[in-house]
């Protein structure tokens, strides 16, 4: 199905365990994004990309990496995982016309960091 | 900077009453304004949007008008049903930048 999927759904992890989200979109959209969702803070920006190859920063940067070799996936790596990034994923992609631009965000993955 | 303050919730209400969520917002340049609504379990999703002063989007019932003067973009909808239940979020994003900067959410409940 076109759209934008995120894998897994749930992930359980331990302290210090490297973890990789997935998310790939099948619209060949230019912008990715990726946001963490916690109680009280609504949804902050953690990386963006604008294309292949280029990534940049968001709000909420420290502890995360991610890469994009090709347009469609935008994996996200949490290297060494702490409880404080116990949280629910979003990934989102957006294309670029005038302004103004959707994102579309996928289903989110709950992660539990022990 | 650039800011979005929602109405806290959450917020409960019957059915076919008439709901506002306020939003404010502060912005360098020309944001352009969203709606995003999130129900249980799923991914946010576009409600609406607007994207210069005195525009109207509306969607499903949902309207919100982008009033420059005051700031504001308050989401309405004149008679909400029990399926209208979810979070909704505010968001703005600036001319020529993708990112969108986000309310806190407001969650909203919808009794029989």
């Amino acid at each position: 199905d076109a759209g934008i999927t995120q894998s897994p759904r749930y992930k359980i992890t331990e302290t210090g365990r490297q973890v990789t989200l997935m998310c790939h979109q099948t619209w060949s959209h230019s912008y990715m994004f990726w946001y963490r969702q916690d109680l009280g803070h609504g949804l902050r920006l953690i990386y963006y990309s604008a294309a292949a190859d280029i990534t940049d920063k968001g709000e909420v940067p420290d502890g995360y990496v991610v890469s994009r070799s090709k347009t469609e996936n935008f994996p996200l790596t949490l290297e060494s995982a702490t409880r404080s990034q116990t949280s629910v994923y979003f990934c989102a992609s957006s294309e670029v016309l005038g302004g103004g631009e959707t994102q579309y965000f996928g289903p989110g993955t709950r992660l539990l960091v022990l | 900077g650039n800011s979005v303050t929602q109405m806290e919730g959450p917020v409960t209400l019957s059915e076919e009453a008439f709901l506002t969520i306020n939003c404010t917002y502060t912005a360098t340049g020309y944001p352009s304004l969203f709606w995003y609504v999130q129900y249980p379990g799923e991914g946010l999703q576009l409600l609406l949007k607007a994207t210069k002063a005195d525009d109207k989007g509306s969607n499903k019932g949902f309207e919100a008008t982008y009033r420059k003067e005051t700031t504001s973009f308050h989401l309405e909808k004149g008679s909400v049903q029990v399926s209208d239940s979810a979070v909704y979020f505010c968001a703005l994003s600036i001319q020529g930048a993708q990112k969108l900067v986000f309310g806190q959410g407001t969650r909203l409940t919808i009794n029989p």
